[in-house]
């Protein structure tokens, strides 16, 4: 079974910090790779997408993939209390029809 | 633009009962997927559309669970004989990918709840 693993936290940072945040993955086909972020009651929202190893920044967001080592990566620098949410980790199936997420990492940020 | 639209955005339903949930994907989208999240799991992947192609139905946890979509745009997800283990958020979400699996985006999701 395809998995995607991360650590559930809660990872609890002061503002202004960054934020690391961490996901495996047990498929060594995939080639996409998402990054989600999810408040409290509401539906994911897409924050980043990589596809090729090596960093992709976007902002205060920085995604790394290492496919070597099926390792990814979500870097928050400068924190902010709005940033406070659970980030889900997915990695597109080799078929090309399905995302496979982890559990999700709950990020508390502190002002 | 318009993102993508769910209805209803919840729903009650007593054990046995049949209920319909609809998804409008974001116009041009021809990539359309369904997914659920019960209260502390992950997303589950549930079936996958993409144009006039046969539907990845893998992810359909039992018999009771069907989808269609009609003329490449909306699609309606049926669970037949509801259960309250069928009680979850189910999203759908959109995408213009083909092959390969590009961004998608969700809907606001249907809150079903079985009694």
């Amino acid at each position: 079974q395809k998995e995607v693993e991360q650590n559930s936290g809660p990872l609890s940072v002061p503002e202004g910090a960054i934020a690391s945040l961490n996901c495996t993955y047990s498929d060594r086909g995939s080639q996409s790779f998402f990054w989600y972020r999810q408040y409290s009651g509401k539906s994911p929202e897409l924050i980043m997408s990589i596809y090729s190893n090596g960093d992709k920044e976007d902002g205060r967001f920085t995604a790394q993939l290492n496919k070597a080592s099926q390792y990814v990566s979500l870097l928050i620098r400068d924190s902010q209390p709005s940033d406070s949410a659970t980030y889900l980790c997915a990695v597109g199936n080799q078929a090309g029809t399905a995302l496979i997420f982890g559990k999700g990492t709950t990020l508390s940020v502190s002002s | 633009g318009a993102g993508v639209s769910q209805s209803p955005s919840n729903k009650v339903t007593e054990k046995g009962k049949d209920v319909e949930l609809r998804c409008d994907p974001i116009s041009g989208h021809t990539a359309l997927y369904w997914y659920r999240q019960s209260l502390g799991q992950g997303l589950e992947f549930l079936i996958y559309f993409q144009g006039n192609s046969a539907p990845d139905k893998s992810g359909l946890p039992s018999d009771r669970f069907s989808a269609e979509r009609t003329g490449g745009s909306v699609s309606t997800l049926t669970i037949q004989r509801t259960q309250q283990e069928d009680s979850a958020v189910y999203l759908c979400a959109s995408s213009t990918g083909t092959t390969t699996i590009y961004e998608q985006y969700f809907g606001p999701g249907t809150r079903l709840t079985v009694t």
